[in-house]
């Protein structure tokens, strides 16, 4: 079984913060992605990686980065949090672009900011 | 632009049928899938439609027509456990390392007894 764990499931950060969300698959998955997801406005795309020290800017990349020091582990930064960044946040993996894959997701970080 | 469009809610009755429809608008099509996610937890995969025509697996069937841009999900023999939201998602390019998938909003789908 896929496993895409998230290091927490619920996050309440102060306005300014630097927050760390962490994302692990244990399947040797070459693709990892980060959305946030609000309602009304579905899933969105922050960021992805398609390899190692490699990302790619998906549709809201701004006030976020990323960084994928290992295959395995896909973190998410909130430089400096702000409220319109209270979200519940996704991380997925995918074992690789081949159109047949599907994208396994991590159960969720509901990041509240005050 | 880039537009996937999905009723927002539905409401079915145990046991019966329901059609949850998706259209959309890409600059590339490579092919649609479908989630399921129950509230507060993750997505889980349901169908991946890439050629035209009908998908079935199990209680489950989607349907494409690349040239109207529709998809749709048959849900048959409703259980209470379908309710849940569904997601249309639409891969925009070419199988490529850097290709990804747009969601739509998803449809709230409630199965009353």
């Amino acid at each position: 079984d896929v496993k895409v764990t998230q290091s927490s499931r619920y996050l309440v950060k102060r306005t300014g913060e630097k927050v760390f969300l962490e994302c692990v698959q244990d399947m040797d998955h070459e693709n990892m992605f980060w959305y946030r997801q609000d309602p009304g406005l579905g899933l969105r795309l922050i960021y992805f990686s398609y390899d190692v020290k490699m990302k790619e800017k998906g549709d809201i990349p701004e006030g976020y980065s990323v960084s994928r020091e290992k295959k395995e582990r896909f973190s998410l930064i909130l430089e400096s949090a702000s409220t319109n960044q209270t979200s519940m946040y996704l991380c997925a993996s995918r074992l690789s672009p081949d159109s047949s894959y599907e994208q396994y997701f991590g159960p969720g970080t509901r990041l509240t900011v005050t | 632009g880039q537009n996937i469009d999905q009723p927002t809610e539905m409401t079915a009755t145990e046991g019966a049928i329901v059609q949850i429809n998706c259209t959309y608008q890409t600059s590339g099509f490579n092919g649609l899938f479908w989630y399921q996610q129950h509230a507060g937890e993750a997505p889980t995969f349901l169908s991946y439609n890439v050629l035209d025509g009908l998908e079935e697996k199990g209680r489950f069937s989607s349907f494409l027509s690349r040239s109207k841009g529709y998809s749709y999900l048959l849900l048959k023999e409703l259980q209470m456990k379908d309710s849940a939201s569904y997601l249309c998602a639409v891969r925009d390019g070419p199988v490529s390392a850097t290709n990804k998938l747009i969601f739509g909003t998803g449809t709230l789908l409630a199965v009353q007894p």
